[in-house]
């Protein structure tokens, strides 16, 4: 079964370093999302991405914080001068269609972010 | 606004039992979905349930039930025969229809633990 991919599983850095976290969506797959959980808490919704422009964004998602699809494959979350507080499990995810409210988004495995 | 509710942070329950994990939700959008989500130890995010706000019937999936209620916006998982492997944290999620971002609105989460 086709699934969801994040690289790295784990990543440590520097607080003020820029990381980049990769993703490689479901194929077929149209609509791409960054989640992130902070340890002991729920998931929460970074930014939608869709037709290759971002389709929604939260307030966690500012300025610091970037998602590109470089080629046909890969979808990556940038966070350009990390912070202590950016430390947590960063998830991507797909999902087919655009709407569709009976559609699942499909999980990758998880990127841990740990900033020093 | 959107929300999502699991009032029980921890559950236990005897192996081959049936366990029911609460859910409620609010929101102002007519139509919507509602899922369910595994999240072990190891951290991804496994889906296994999903239920449309329009649908008549309850959803089953294996040994996975959701109990809908839609008067009441709750939108309970029941996991029957409960196996040593179901340990994990469990969030309810709910993706309203309207949004354009057609991202999920997670809750807390509530940890299971099967207990043999």
């Amino acid at each position: 079964e086709p699934e969801v991919t994040q690289t790295p599983s784990h990543q440590v850095t520097q607080m003020g370093q820029e990381v980049i976290l990769r993703c490689v969506p479901i194929s077929n797959h149209l609509y791409f999302y960054w989640y992130r959980q902070i340890l002991g808490q729920k998931v929460e919704f970074l930014v939608s991405f869709y037709n290759n422009e971002i389709s929604e964004k939260s307030e966690i998602f500012d300025d610091q914080f970037s998602v590109e699809r470089p080629d046909g494959s890969n979808f990556t979350l940038k966070i350009r001068s990390t912070k202590l507080e950016d430390s947590a499990m960063y998830f991507c995810a797909s999902s087919p269609l655009k709407g569709g409210r009976n559609q699942p988004q499909h999980f990758g495995d998880g990127t841990r972010l740990s900033i020093l | 606004a959107q929300k999502i509710t699991q009032t029980q942070p921890g559950m236990f329950v005897q192996e081959k039992e049936a366990v029911t994990l609460d859910c409620t939700y609010d929101t102002s959008d007519p139509s919507y979905g509602l899922f369910w989500y595994k999240q072990p130890s190891s951290g991804e995010m496994i889906f296994l349930i999903y239920q449309g706000s329009y649908d008549q019937q309850n959803a089953t999936e294996g040994r996975y039930s959701l109990n809908f209620q839609k008067a009441r916006k709750s939108a309970n998982l029941v996991i029957s025969a409960s196996q040593l492997g179901d340990s994990a944290m469990y969030f309810c999620a709910m993706r309203p229809q309207g949004n354009t971002g057609n991202q999920f609105y997670f809750g807390t989460g509530t940890s299971l633990t099967v207990i043999p």
